[in-house]
């Protein structure tokens, strides 16, 4: 099993460019998860998919979209990229979230994305 | 005040002794804990979770959870250079239950 797998590793962009960073699970995993994590700051979470066919805001939703293509697909787009944008962005999946669960979150190797 | 704090370090120890990492949170509805290590340049991989008031020990390590005290800790015995790497809290809270909050980690090195 290859776990989570996110595309590209590296990236640098343009301000208003624009990006989808993709990611995709094999573990029949119910909820997935967006990430960005900047230096001193930890992880703070982007959007999240509950289940297939669902998508909510997390903490810094601001300049992003969600797709959660099905089951095992869960993309990231950015419609017009501006460098505050730079950062390290990760994908997760846990096998299941919402309230009663633990909510163990496995994660991806991540995109590095430089936007100048 | 944020949610989940950790001192940043660096925690240096050496090879072989005990090495303590803390973490505070602030949300008492907080139901979840985990320890992730995080390589430089890699992704965080979890290596604990505790649910529940006391220790839990899995090899090498153990957490100790202590809701009252809104505090969770992760205790490595005997340290090896390759535990050299910074060790995420995460709390997760009972409330809507996927939102997971990160401390910004503590860097430990362990000097051979």
């Amino acid at each position: 099993n290859a776990g989570v797998t996110q595309t590209p590793k590296f990236q640098v962009l343009k301000t208003g460019q624009s990006m989808t960073l993709q990611c995709a699970q094999d573990m029949n995993h119910n909820s997935m998860y967006w990430y960005r994590q900047d230096p001193g700051m930890g992880l703070r979470l982007i959007y999240y998919s509950a289940s297939e066919g669902t998508t909510d805001k997390g903490e810094v939703p601001n300049g992003y979209n969600v797709s959660r293509l099905n089951k095992r697909e869960f993309s990231l787009r950015l419609e017009s990229a501006a460098p505050s944008q730079t950062s390290v962005y990760f994908c997760a999946s846990s096998e299941r979230g919402g309230r009663g669960s633990y909510n163990e979150q496995f994660f991806g190797p991540g995109t590095r994305l430089t936007v100048l | 005040q944020k949610e989940v704090e950790q001192n940043s370090g660096p925690l240096s120890v050496p090879e072989g002794a005990i090495a303590s990492l803390n973490c505070t949170y602030s949300d008492r509805g907080s139901q979840s804990f985990f320890w992730y290590r995080q390589y430089s340049g890699k992704s965080p991989e979890l290596i604990m979770s505790i649910y529940s008031n006391g220790d839990k020990e899995d090899g090498r390590f153990t957490a100790q959870l202590n809701k009252a005290s809104q505090y969770v800790s992760l205790l490595i015995r005997d340290s090896q250079p390759s535990d050299s790497a910074t060790y995420l809290c995460a709390v997760n809270s009972d409330t809507g239950g996927f939102k997971t909050i990160f401390g910004a980690g503590t860097r430990l090195f362990v000097k051979a």
